[in-house]
């Protein structure tokens, strides 16, 4: 069984640069959720994406998008970069069924904006 | 809105000691509750969880049971090696606000001492 991956590792980009991330997710699984984990902080929840449409956002403006792949892969765009943009990105993968709670993470992607 | 709130960092132990990070939630629905552990430059890995009312969950000599009276969800282990060192992520998920998305506590970084 294949985990979660995320690609790529670590990423540095400019001030009002877009950057794109990507996000495989665990086999069998069908949701996927994104995570932004600044340093020293606990993750804050971006928004998750199930049956490749959007299924509920935290409190990140537009310029933070998704999309998820017929094959479940899933990625994060974030247009206009700012220097608060650095942090752990983590994506998370699930089965949206009504017996299931976990959520597995992947290794996630370390953004710095310079 | 649903919040967790995590004892104060970072915890400072010898090995073979007893160990306790106090966690307590917000929630207005039924939350699952989820201990998470973080080591050094990696992601998330689920640790242990309760979906309900004084369930306990339990993991590689790691326990937490699911008080809603006090609505706590505190991690304890008997005998801590210096391989629990990590921080350690309290959260709690409630499927009914749409999206299944995790709520985290601000962390405990727990070092342990040989």
């Amino acid at each position: 069984e294949t985990g979660v991956t995320q690609s790529p590792t670590h990423l540095i980009k400019t001030r009002g640069q877009q950057v794109t991330l990507r996000c495989s997710s665990q086999s069998g699984h069908n949701t996927v959720s994104w995570y932004q984990q600044a340093l020293g902080q606990g993750p804050q929840f971006i928004f998750q994406y199930y049956r490749e449409e959007e299924n509920g956002r935290g409190n990140f403006p537009p310029r933070f998008s998704g999309l998820q792949f017929p094959n479940y892969s899933s990625e994060l765009n974030v247009n206009a970069l700012e220097l608060d943009d650095s942090a752990l990105y983590l994506c998370a993968s699930s089965l949206t069924s009504a017996y299931s709670y976990e959520q597995y993470f992947g290794p996630g992607t370390r953004l710095t904006v310079t | 809105g649903d919040s967790v709130t995590q004892m104060e960092g970072p915890v400072t132990l010898s090995e073979e000691a007893f160990l306790t990070i106090n966690c307590t939630y917000t929630a207005t629905g039924y939350p699952s509750l989820f201990w998470y552990v973080q080591y050094p430059g990696e992601g998330l890995q689920l640790l242990l969880k309760a979906t309900k009312a004084d369930d306990k969950g339990s993991n590689k000599g790691f326990e937490a049971t699911y008080r809603k009276e006090t609505t706590s969800f505190h991690l304890e282990k008997g005998s801590v090696q210096v391989s629990d060192s990590a921080v350690y992520f309290c959260a709690l998920s409630d499927r009914r606000q749409g999206a299944q998305k995790l709520v985290f506590g601000q962390g405990t970084r727990l070092t342990i001492n040989p």
